[in-house]
Parts: C-alpha cells; structure tokens; sequence
C-alpha cells in the first residue's frame, strides 16, 4: 500500500518562530509538492521538487522555502511564520509514468498564533 | 492563466439519488482532467481521470470531458451516505514535473439517508 506520511497533524505555533514540516513517500516518486488548502481557494502550490536537490517554485512560495536531501523526504520550512500561514498543508508524490496521480500525506493542520 | 472553477457548494441530497458536480477551465493547453475525493481530516484521492475530450465510466461513477466549452463533470449514480467528502476536480498540461497541476476549490457532498 503506497504512503505519503507527513510529520505532524496538528501544529501550533507563534509569530516569528521557524517551523519545519516533514514528508516522507515510500514508492520512490521523483516528484513530490507541498500545497496549502484553504476554504473557498482550493489547493495552491507552493513548492514542488522533481530530483533530489532540485526545487521549483509553485504559485505561492513567498516566505517558505524547501529542502530535498534524500529522494524519499520533502521537507517544507516556514523560516518566520506569521498569521496568514495559518492553513492546512499537503504534501504530495508522483511517480512519471501516471502523472495525473498525485499521492497526498494526510495533512498538517498549522496554526500560527 | 492557470485556473478551475467550481461550486464550492455545500450539496445535500438523499440517498440515492443521481449526483452532478461540475468545473469549468480556462486553460486550453489542458489534457488530463482529475477528480479526487477528500473525506474529513484526509488528504484527497484519486477517484477518476480522463484524457483529452469524452467520458469515462467506473462503476456508479462517470467522469466526462468537453473540451470545445472547457466543462468538466462527474456524475455519481445511486448515491451512498458513504459519497459524502469534499470533490475536487483537477485538470494538467502534459508538462513532466506536475508544475500545471491546478486545482478546483472543491465541492463539497453530503448524501442523507
């Protein structure tokens, strides 16, 4: 059974602080993408990373940034969090033959505070 | 532009009864057409795609593509409480990174019994 597994469901924590979300994917996928979901505005991307190393910019990436150093784990780092990232974020892999699947983690239900 | 409308609802209706969710698009470089299912507190789930322009049917599900008006639809037949989630619709260019991966809002279902 494939898996995207993500660090933490809920988190919270305050204006300023860095905060780092985790994801980790078991079907060696070379693509993987951190989305946020808020109401009313669906899933918007923010980054996305297509080898290890590698990293490109989705629609939305100011003020977060990434990390791939293994091709398993995605890493998302929120380098001074403020309110307005307060949302729901999605990791998500995809292998390259069925590129209209994408495979999501659970979700991490951030609060900024 | 890179965008996917559709009604975020809420939509109650009975068991049973015959389901139509709906999304438009903008983008004509569109090729893969997506929908995922989200129940509460999980990520989304590939439920059906479509290449291209026509229909495709999966058991009570029928998912149908008309690229010349860019409208995309999911029917569901004989509803189950168990349909109740949120549907996103998703649409993608035949780009190898997942970069134009766009998603609709969602709309959400609820099927009374």
């Amino acid at each position: 059974d494939v898996k995207v597994t993500q660090s933490s469901r809920y988190l919270v924590k305050r204006t300023g602080e860095k905060v780092f979300l985790e994801c980790v994917q078991d079907m060696d996928h070379e693509n993987m993408f951190w989305y946020r979901q808020d109401p009313g505005l669906g899933l918007r991307l923010i980054y996305f990373s297509y080898d290890v190393k590698m990293k490109e910019k989705g629609d939305i990436p100011e003020g977060y940034s990434v990390s791939r150093e293994k091709k398993e784990r995605f890493s998302l780092i929120l380098e001074s969090a403020s309110t307005n990232q307060t949302s729901m974020y999605l990791c998500a892999s995809r292998g390259q033959r069925k590129i209209y699947e994408q495979y999501f983690g659970p979700g991490t239900r951030l609060t900024v505070t | 532009q890179k965008e996917v409308e559709q009604d975020p609802g809420p939509l109650s209706v009975p068991e049973g009864a015959i389901v139509s969710l709906n999304c438009t698009y903008s983008n004509s470089a569109f090729q893969y057409f997506m929908w995922y299912r989200q129940y509460s507190r999980k990520g989304p789930e590939l439920l059906m795609y479509t290449y291209s322009s026509g229909n495709k049917e999966d058991g009570r599900f029928t998912a149908q593509v008309d690229k010349s008006s860019k409208y995309i639809s999911l029917f569901i037949r004989d509803s189950q409480p168990s349909d109740s989630a949120t549907y996103l619709c998703a649409a993608q260019t035949e780009d190898n990174y997942g970069q134009n991966f766009v998603f609709g809002p969602g709309t959400r279902l609820s099927v009374l019994p």
